[in-house]
């Protein structure tokens, strides 16, 4: 079974100040996909990124940043220079490539940035 | 391009009956998934729908059905309401293909109120 760890259920930040967000997973599968999805209060997730697994390399875009470590199985979000646009509550989640494409969520850290 | 549309947004039953909720995939998506939101927790998987079929289940009750139209929108049926089936419930479309693995895009939700 795969499973998705957020352990930060919630973090406060100063506007500009950069953050992070952890996620750490398990699966017993060597191809997977993984994904980090934003949630603003109206309730739809909004896609930010999908990994592959045989695919390492780090990811910037603009103030996001994205770093993936299969030895750690950990796929870590970074917001530079925090905006207030930027609260929500942030999901990381795993898919199988094989099979249904079921997402497995983590449980979410709520972010807030304080002007 | 029309993105994921969900009806109602907002609903309200007693324990014991019964509810249909509606999703449209965006245009050209032939596979549709459900998930059920709890408050404060991440969304989990109901079920998935491709080409009319059920391609997938997650670990609900058979209380929990669907359907999927041959314009490949979709309907999520629950029986015999419970109280903990209170959740928002996404649905999430994916377009058809190998490009289209494991890219889901989600609509805004339908928040079930059960008392």
């Amino acid at each position: 079974a795969q499973k998705v760890t957020q352990a930060q259920t919630e973090i406060s930040v100063v506007e500009k100040e950069d953050v992070t967000l952890d996620c750490v997973y398990e699966t017993r599968d060597t191809t997977y996909y993984l994904f980090w999805y934003k949630q603003p209060p109206s309730g739809e997730l909004v896609f930010l990124i999908r990994r592959n697994s045989f695919d390492e390399q780090n990811e910037i875009s603009g103030r996001y940043s994205w770093n993936f470590q299969k030895s750690t199985s950990s796929f870590n979000f970074t917001i530079t220079a925090s905006q207030v646009v930027d609260s929500a509550v942030y999901f990381c989640a795993l898919s199988l490539i094989q099979g249904a494409q079921k997402l497995v969520f983590g449980q979410g850290t709520r972010l807030t940035i304080n002007p | 391009e029309t993105g994921v549309t969900q009806s109602p947004t907002h609903l309200i039953k007693t324990r014991g009956q019964q509810v249909t909720l509606r999703c449209s995939s965006q245009s050209g998506h032939n596979t549709v998934s459900w998930y059920q939101q709890a408050l404060g927790q991440g969304p989990q998987f109901i079920f998935q729908y491709y080409r009319e079929e059920e391609n997938g289940r997650g670990n609900f009750p058979p209380r929990f059905s669907g359907l999927q139209f041959p314009n490949y929108s979709s309907e999520l049926n629950v029986n015999a309401l419970e109280l903990d089936d209170s959740a928002l419930y996404l649905c999430a479309s994916s377009p058809p293909g190998l490009a289209g693995l494991n890219e889901q895009f989600f609509g805004p939700g339908t928040r079930l109120t059960v008392l």
